[in-house]
């Protein structure tokens, strides 16, 4: 089946870094997307990577895939208050209908 | 300014009515989408349309009904609301498969 799993809560001190982790369970996988959601707002695309890569680098965002464990991480380094928001891990599997399955997304809470 | 856009973003209706909830994307995607955003499901499909005038149902279409007439507008109306409905609905679009979903910013309703 299709699934796609995440921790509910990460709290972290501004200035370290953020890790959250997302597991996923279709390895039909195409790509694999990082969304961020800021209080009142939707879905904002913030980096996605293809299933054929290990790891993407952009700015102080790093994604980390490891496909044969199916497991994807995103690392915030250097945190800011201004993340403080709610992380989704999504995954497009090949066939159906340009189907994006998403995880229950991740609250992360910056503190000083 | 392009975009997708969703109007109204807070209703209130009561048990019973019918009430349509308005998107409209300015990039002339060919998929778009309906999720609702619930506490503890994160976010599942409702609908989708991969084309003018081509909708099919997503995870949860029970109670919903959508239209596709132009490609840029895909307007979901709740045919006779329930207290089940209260949610915060999104709509998205793509250009179609692997491609990022890009949201609007949401509909909170409410059933009383």
């Amino acid at each position: 089946g299709e699934d796609v799993e995440q921790s509910l809560f990460l709290s972290v001190r501004e200035g370290d870094s953020s890790v959250i982790n997302c597991t996923y369970t279709d390895s039909s996988s195409t790509y694999l997307y990082w969304y961020k959601q800021e209080p009142g707002a939707g879905l904002q695309l913030l980096t996605y990577i293809f299933s054929n890569m290990d790891m993407k680098q952009d700015q102080r965002l790093t994604v980390l895939l490891n496909k044969k464990d199916k497991h994807l991480s995103l690392r915030i380094a250097d945190t800011q208050t201004g993340d403080s928001a709610i992380y989704f891990c999504a995954e497009s599997i090949i066939g159906g209908y340009n189907k994006l399955i998403f995880g229950a997304g991740t609250r992360l809470a910056v503190h000083p | 300014d392009a975009g997708i856009t969703q109007s109204p973003r807070y209703k209130i209706t009561e048990t019973g009515r019918q009430v349509t909830l308005m998107c409209h994307q300015t990039w002339s995607h060919s998929y778009m989408f309906w999720y609702r955003q619930d506490l503890g499901h994160g976010l599942r499909l409702i609908y989708y349309s991969a084309a003018a005038d081509i909708t099919d149902k997503g995870e949860v279409p029970d109670g919903y009904v959508v239209s596709r007439s132009k490609t840029e507008n895909f307007p979901l109306t709740l045919e006779s609301a329930t207290r089940s409905q209260t949610s915060v609905y999104f709509c998205a679009s793509n250009e179609g498969p692997n491609s990022p979903l890009h949201f609007g910013n949401g509909t909170r309703l409410t059933v009383t």
